[in-house]
């Protein structure tokens, strides 16, 4: 099992410019999830997808848009690169379900705008 | 909406001495809670999880914690840490079939 995999694994954008972030899993989870980390706060929630189908805004959603493609798939867009979007950008899936709530962790994805 | 704060954001202990790092949350149903590590450019992995039962909890790498339903907090605790537990902690909080919410995270440097 490859687990939670991510690509790129590095990407500089000028800005105004647009991405997409691509993960995928092969744990046969229902829910995931995208999650940018900065210095000193933590991980905070852009979106999640709870089922195939299925998306919600997290705590930061402005300027992403999500797509999940199937139950393995679910990317992340930038439409227009700001500054401010300079982050590691994680991945997760979890299954929610009877004795397993825990996510699992893509490798993460460094993307600086200049 | 449920948040964690974690008190400490840098923990210096020697090699062999204890460890505590604190973590408090708030909410207002029932949650579950976990711990991550993160070791330099990797991603988070699972430390251990309180989901209900027994209030202690046992994970990998002799790491334990303790949950307060009282003091609404989570303690992560280890007897005697090592130079390869340097690495930054987080705590998190999740309702059922809701999200995920960290703590801003604890960097613990073990040192000779």
């Amino acid at each position: 099992n490859a687990g939670v995999t991510q690509t790129p694994k590095f990407q500089v954008l000028k800005t105004g410019q647009s991405m997409t972030l691509q993960c995928a899993q092969d744990m046969n989870h229902n829910s995931m999830y995208w999650y940018r980390q900065d210095p000193g706060m933590g991980l905070r929630l852009i979106y999640y997808s709870a089922s195939e189908g299925t998306t919600d805004k997290g705590e930061v959603p402005n300027g992403y848009n999500v797509s999940r493609l199937n139950k393995r798939e679910f990317s992340l867009r930038l439409e227009s690169a700001a500054p401010s979007q300079t982050s590691v950008y994680f991945c997760a899936s979890s299954e929610m379900s009877g004795s397993s709530h825990e996510q699992y962790f893509g490798p993460g994805t460094r993307l600086t705008v200049t | 909406a449920q948040s964690v704060t974690q008190l400490d954001s840098q923990v210096p202990v020697f090699e062999e001495a204890p460890v505590e790092l604190r973590c408090n949350y708030s909410s207002s149903v029932s949650v579950y809670l976990f711990w991550y590590v993160q070791y330099p450019n990797q991603g988070l992995q699972l430390l251990l999880k309180y989901l209900s039962g027994s209030t202690l909890v046992k994970g990998i790498n002799g790491f334990e914690a303790e949950f307060n339903k009282s003091q609404t907090s989570f303690h992560l605790r280890k007897p005697s840490v090592h130079i390869s537990d340097t690495a930054e902690y987080f705590c998190a909080v999740s309702n059922p079939l809701r999200d995920m919410r960290f703590g801003a995270g604890t960097r613990l440097t073990v040192k000779p």
